[in-house]
C-alpha cells in the first residue's frame, strides 16, 4: 500500500483565498483523522471520521474551517477564507477502529502558507 | 479531559549515551498509548503501542514501557541517525473513543 497520501505537498496563497486540501486513506481503514501542527501548538486534532461520518469536529477552530469525506477514500479539509494565522502544516491520518492495532498512519502534510 | 505531557522539550546526548523521555498522561480509560517519530518535513512514523500497565516493546536502540500514569522511551546507545522529535499520543475509551491526542513531543539531538 502506498500509504495516506496528501496533496497538494505545498500551497501558497493571499488572504481571502478558498484552500482545499485532499487525503487519500489507507484502503480498508474506517478512521480519518485532520491534524494541524504549528511550533507554539504542537499537533492538534481537527477532526475524524469514521465510515466517512464526521464523529468529533470540537478541534476545528472556525466556521471558516470544513471538513467532508464523500467517500471512504477521498477528504477534503477546506478554508474559506484563509488568514495568514492559518499557516501551519496540515496533516492526515488513517486507522483502523478494530480491538488492537488503532495505531493511526500519518501521510507527509501539506504546509499551507497564507500571506 | 484527556491529557498528554511530555518530557523534556529538549534533548542533547553524545552518541552512545543512554536515556529515556516520559509521557504523563491522564484519561478516562486508556485504550492505548501510542510513540511516534517525526523527522523535519515528513509526518509522524509509528513506533509502538502499549495497552496496558507493564506492558514492554523493543524496536533496535529503542524501548517503551507503560504504567499507569506514565510511559517511557528508553534509548541504548544511541546513534545520529536517532535524532528526531518523539511524539507520545494517547486513545481512551471515553466519550470520543478513536480520538487519539498528541503530546508536544521532545526534540532529541544525538551529536557524533
Amino acid at each position: 500500500d502506498a500509504g495516506v497520501i496528501q496533496s497538494p505537498r505545498h500551497e501558497v496563497t493571499e488572504m481571502g483565498q478558498e484552500v482545499t486540501l485532499r487525503c487519500k486513506p489507507i484502503s480498508g481503514h474506517d478512521y480519518l483523522f485532520w491534524y494541524r501542527q504549528t511550533m507554539m501548538r504542537g499537533l492538534e486534532l481537527l477532526i475524524y471520521f469514521n465510515n466517512n461520518v464526521p464523529i468529533d469536529d470540537s478541534g476545528m477552530p472556525e466556521d471558516r474551517f470544513s471538513a467532508k469525506m464523500p467517500n471512504a477514500s477521498f477528504s477534503t479539509l477546506k478554508i474559506q477564507p484563509s488568514e495568514p494565522r492559518d499557516s501551519a502544516v496540515y496533516f492526515c491520518a488513517s486507522s483502523v477502529g478494530r480491538a488492537g492495532n488503532t495505531e493511526a498512519f500519518f501521510g507527509q502534510g501539506t504546509r499551507l502558507t497564507v500571506v | 479531559e484527556d491529557q498528554v505531557t511530555q518530557s523534556p522539550e529538549a534533548l542533547r546526548l553524545q552518541e552512545g549515551e543512554s536515556s529515556s523521555l516520559n509521557c504523563s498522561y491522564t484519561v478516562s480509560g486508556l485504550r492505548g498509548l501510542f510513540w511516534y517519530r517525526q523527522d523535519p518535513g515528513k509526518g509522524p512514523e509509528f513506533l509502538f503501542t502499549l495497552y496496558s500497565a507493564g506492558e514492554e516493546k523493543e524496536k533496535e536502540r529503542l524501548k517503551a514501557t507503560l504504567t499507569k500514569k506514565e510511559s517511557f522511551l528508553h534509548i541504548t546507545a544511541p546513534k545520529p541517525e536517532d535524532s528526531a522529535t518523539y511524539l507520545c499520543a494517547v486513545q481512551s475509551w471515553g466519550s470520543s473513543a478513536s480520538k487519539i491526542i498528541f503530546g508536544s513531543g521532545t526534540r532529541l539531538s544525538i551529536r557524533p
